[in-house]
This record gives C-alpha cells, sequence and structure tokens, in this order.
C-alpha cells in the first residue's frame, strides 16, 4: 500500500502565478481533505472532496480552487499566487469520514 | 469543533514514558479525542482515538478522564524518533465534515 502520495514534493512559483498541486489518495479511501500550514502553525484546514464535489470549505479565498477525480485522486488549484501562500500544503484521505491518513505534502515557495 | 488546550513542549528522557496532556473542557457528548503527531518536515501521522473509554494500541494508550474534560496521551517507552509535535484535536467522526482543526501542538523533544 503506498499510503497517500503527493506531487511535486518542492516546487517555486513567482508571485502571480498559478500553480497545481496532485494527491493520490491511500487505496480505498472516497475523501480527500487539503491543508495548508504555514512554518511553525498547526495546518489549517482549505477544503474537503468527497464524490467529486467540495463538501466543505475553510477560511480561504477563491484563489484556492480544488478538484477530484472518479479515481478519487485530486487536485488542489491555486491562483495569482501571493508571497504569503508559501506554505507546506497536505493532503490526506479517508474513507467515509475516519481517521485521515496524510501524505509528505508539497513544499510550496513563492517568490 | 471544541477547542483543546495543550502545553507548548515538554521534555522526556529516552526510555521513560512520555505522557502528553490535553485539556478540552468544552468538549460535546458526540465528539471524540484524537491524537496526531508529526514529525519535522512530514505529513501528520494518526496515533489513536477514543470517546471516553481508555484506549491502546502499538502506538500509544489515551488515557480520558470520567468527566471527558481532558485526556492524556502515553508513550510507554519513548525514543529519539517519537520527537514531533503532538495534536490534541476533538471532532464527530463520520459527520461528513471531515475537517481536522490542529491548534499549536505540543513539542516532544526525547532525550538521550
Amino acid at each position: 500500500d503506498a499510503g497517500v502520495t503527493q506531487s511535486p514534493t518542492h516546487l517555486i512559483k513567482t508571485r502571480g502565478q498559478q500553480v497545481t498541486l496532485r494527491c493520490s489518495p491511500k487505496s480505498g479511501h472516497d475523501t480527500v481533505s487539503w491543508y495548508q500550514q504555514a512554518l511553525g502553525q498547526g495546518p489549517q484546514f482549505i477544503f474537503q472532496y468527497y464524490e467529486e464535489e467540495e463538501r466543505q470549505r475553510g477560511n480561504f479565498p477563491d484563489r484556492f480552487s480544488g478538484h477530484q477525480f472518479p479515481n478519487y485522486s485530486s487536485e488542489l488549484n491555486v491562483n495569482a499566487l501571493l508571497l504569503g501562500d508559501s506554505a507546506l500544503y497536505l493532503c490526506a484521505s479517508s474513507l467515509m469520514d475516519t481517521e485521515a491518513f496524510f501524505g509528505q505534502g508539497t513544499r510550496l515557495t513563492v517568490v | 469543533d471544541a477547542k483543546t488546550t495543550q502545553p507548548t513542549s515538554m521534555d522526556c528522557a529516552e526510555g521513560r514514558a512520555a505522557n502528553l496532556p490535553c485539556n478540552h473542557s468544552t468538549i460535546s457528548g458526540n465528539e471524540y479525542v484524537y491524537w496526531y503527531r508529526q514529525i519535522h518536515s512530514q505529513g501528520p501521522q494518526y496515533i489513536i482515538h477514543g470517546l471516553k473509554n481508555n484506549e491502546t494500541n502499538e502506538m500509544a494508550s489515551l488515557i480520558i478522564t470520567e468527566d471527558r474534560k481532558s485526556s492524556t496521551l502515553i508513550l510507554p517507552h519513548a525514543t529519539l524518533r517519537d520527537t514531533a509535535v503532538y495534536y490534541c484535536i476533538v471532532r464527530v467522526p463520520l459527520s461528513n465534515t471531515g475537517k481536522l482543526i490542529f491548534g499549536q501542538g505540543t513539542t516532544l523533544q526525547v532525550k538521550p
């Protein structure tokens, strides 16, 4: 079992650009959540996808959007990048809202 | 979701038990206590969860007070690899809300 896999592991982007992060859930899991973790802080919930629909959203602007595919994998898109978007982006998967398993994250640096 | 309070940091000697406290005085009757940990630069790792009875698994034990207003995560024989930030979270499972609300957590430093 590969667990939750995220790609890429590291990424550097310029202010104003757009970025897409990818997540493959643990085998058998149908729910994917995304979190942003700034340096020295706990992860902050961005949104959750289930059955290809956004089910719940945290306090993040519309620049943050996502998608879930029929195979349950997911993408996180961030438009018009700001310096403050620099963070570790974590994907978590679960089956029917049971305990979540996290990937290793994507470290995004905006310069 | 109820708010939790944890000490900012703790030290523990290698081989000794690490006892990490968590206060959740506003916990609701249907909310469970979850513990996750995050080793530096990795994603959070699920440890254990419980409702009101004490729970034990291969990683740790969870002791929840009778009034459910506080709990303690116990790592029975801490190793250097247990150095991490430990998060205590309360939530309702299977509620289709999904989100975990992380606080600042407790940074546990296991020393040789």
